[in-house]
């Protein structure tokens, strides 16, 4: 198994640009979610699904787009790059069945700066 | 709100032992998380507790007391290769499953 798998790892965009970050697991997870990373803090939540088809906001959602066709793929749309996203993105897959720890598995991360 | 605090950074020699606390204030409580992350890696799975109590994981344990909100992770026999950030997260919810992370504790390991 892969796991979790993310690309790309690094980019470089300019202000108003656009671009799709892409992840896949292989786990089959119904849970997915993005996270963004900026330096010396923890990870907050972008968006998230439960399953295919069914997408939900996170705590900083604003200036992305998701959508989930397969339970494999969970891409993460950026349509106007501006400075302040800038970060490390984290894609991450569980499988949830309301017992056991079914700890978050995450992908190696996408290190994005907007100029 | 919801919010989880941990301390920024903490320093300790090889071979001790280090406790890194975690306090927090969620909403829908599912289960209490730690996380070890190496410098531009990917945040790995250390622990998880559901119940108050000590779970223990060879040199790794975490603790949990619900009532407190309140929980810590315990490394001892301290190597150079714990140098890393450990982050607190609790999985809440409200149909859903979803976590709020602290924004981690520094750790680094002298020798």
């Amino acid at each position: 198994n892969a796991g979790v798998t993310q690309t790309p790892k690094f980019r470089i965009l300019k202000i108003g640009q656009s671009m799709t970050l892409q992840c896949t697991q292989d786990m089959n997870h119904n849970y997915m979610y993005w996270y963004r990373q900026d330096p010396g803090m923890g990870l907050k939540l972008i968006y998230y699904s439960v399953g295919a088809g069914i997408t939900d906001k996170g705590e900083v959602p604003n200036g992305y787009n998701v959508s989930r066709s397969t339970t494999e793929d969970f891409p993460l749309r950026l349509e106007l790059a501006a400075p302040s996203q800038t970060s490390v993105y984290f894609c991450a897959s569980s499988y949830s069945s309301g017992g056991g720890s079914n700890e978050q598995f995450f992908g190696p991360g996408t290190r994005l700066t907007v100029l | 709100g919801q919010n989880i605090d941990q301390p920024t950074e903490m320093t300790a020699t090889e071979g001790a032992i280090v406790q890194i606390n975690c306090t927090y204030q969620t909403s829908g409580f599912n289960g209490l998380f730690w996380y070890q992350q190496h410098a531009g890696e990917a945040p790995t799975f250390l622990s998880y507790n559901v119940l108050d109590g000590l779970e223990e994981k060879g040199r790794f344990s975490s603790f949990l007391s619900r009532s407190k909100g309140y929980s810590y992770l315990l490394l001892k026999e301290l190597q150079m290769k714990d140098s890393a950030s450990y982050l607190c997260a609790v999985r809440t919810t409200s149909g859903t499953y979803k976590y709020i992370f602290g924004t981690g504790t520094r750790l680094k390991v002298l020798a």
